[in-house]
């Protein structure tokens, strides 16, 4: 039982490249998130997905989009990366569709370099 | 819309001594509130959660939090720290019905001593 994986761990980027985090996990949760964690800032969600098939905006959306690839997976792309996009980026999930009650398990994050 | 207020970036305190990490939240209805710790290098984890009930919350390793709504405070305390609860520690909220984002806050360095 992984909980919640992240591939990179770590990359660079050039501005105007693109490439896409994975995240998967095995606790067969319905809803998975993604945030990123800047210093000083806390986390900031991004986009978050109740279900399988849904997807929606969080709070720091532009500039990336999310594929919720089926229940596992919850994919988030760089089309075009930029230096404000330095960050570390976290995937977590939860239990439920909808309970603001519930846990959220996070991955160990990637470490995200835009030059 | 909800908030929560971490005033100390950075708490140092020596190994075996008492701790106490300040959160105060804002919000114009009823609140759920988290404490998640953040080891280096890793993700967060839940520490204690307040949903309803007993306003005072413990973790299994020695951690509480008790919930004051008049102060709107969620405050973590721990009697005596150990070297291993070195760790950035995120207090959150979030509403009751349904999903409800959840806000973090910026975060408590805890660097303990030895």
């Amino acid at each position: 039982n992984a909980g919640v994986t992240q591939t990179p761990k770590f990359q660079v980027l050039k501005t105007g490249q693109s490439m896409t985090l994975q995240c998967a996990q095995d606790m067969n949760h319905n809803s998975m998130y993604w945030y990123r964690q800047d210093p000083g800032m806390g986390l900031r969600l991004i986009y978050y997905s109740a279900s399988e098939g849904t997807t929606d905006k969080g709070e720091v959306p532009n500039g990336y989009n999310v594929s919720r690839l089926n229940k596992r997976e919850f994919s988030l792309r760089l089309e075009s990366a930029a230096p404000s996009q330095t960050s570390v980026y976290f995937c977590a999930s939860s239990e439920s569709s909808g309970l603001s009650t519930d846990t959220q398990y996070f991955g160990p994050g990637t470490r995200l370099t835009v030059l | 819309a909800q908030s929560v207020t971490q005033l100390d970036s950075q708490v140092p305190v020596f190994e075996e001594a008492p701790v106490e990490l300040r959160c105060n939240y804002s919000s114009s209805v009823s609140v759920y509130l988290f404490w998640y710790v953040q080891y280096p290098n890793q993700g967060l984890q839940l520490l204690l959660k307040y949903l309803s009930g007993s306003t005072l919350v413990e973790s299994i390793n020695g951690f509480e939090a008790e919930f004051n709504k008049s102060q709107t405070s969620f405050h973590l305390r721990k009697p005596s720290v150990h070297i291993s609860d070195t760790a950035e520690y995120f207090c959150a909220v979030t509403r009751p019905g349904g999903y409800q984002k959840v806000t973090f806050g910026t975060g408590t360095k805890l660097q303990v001593i030895p």
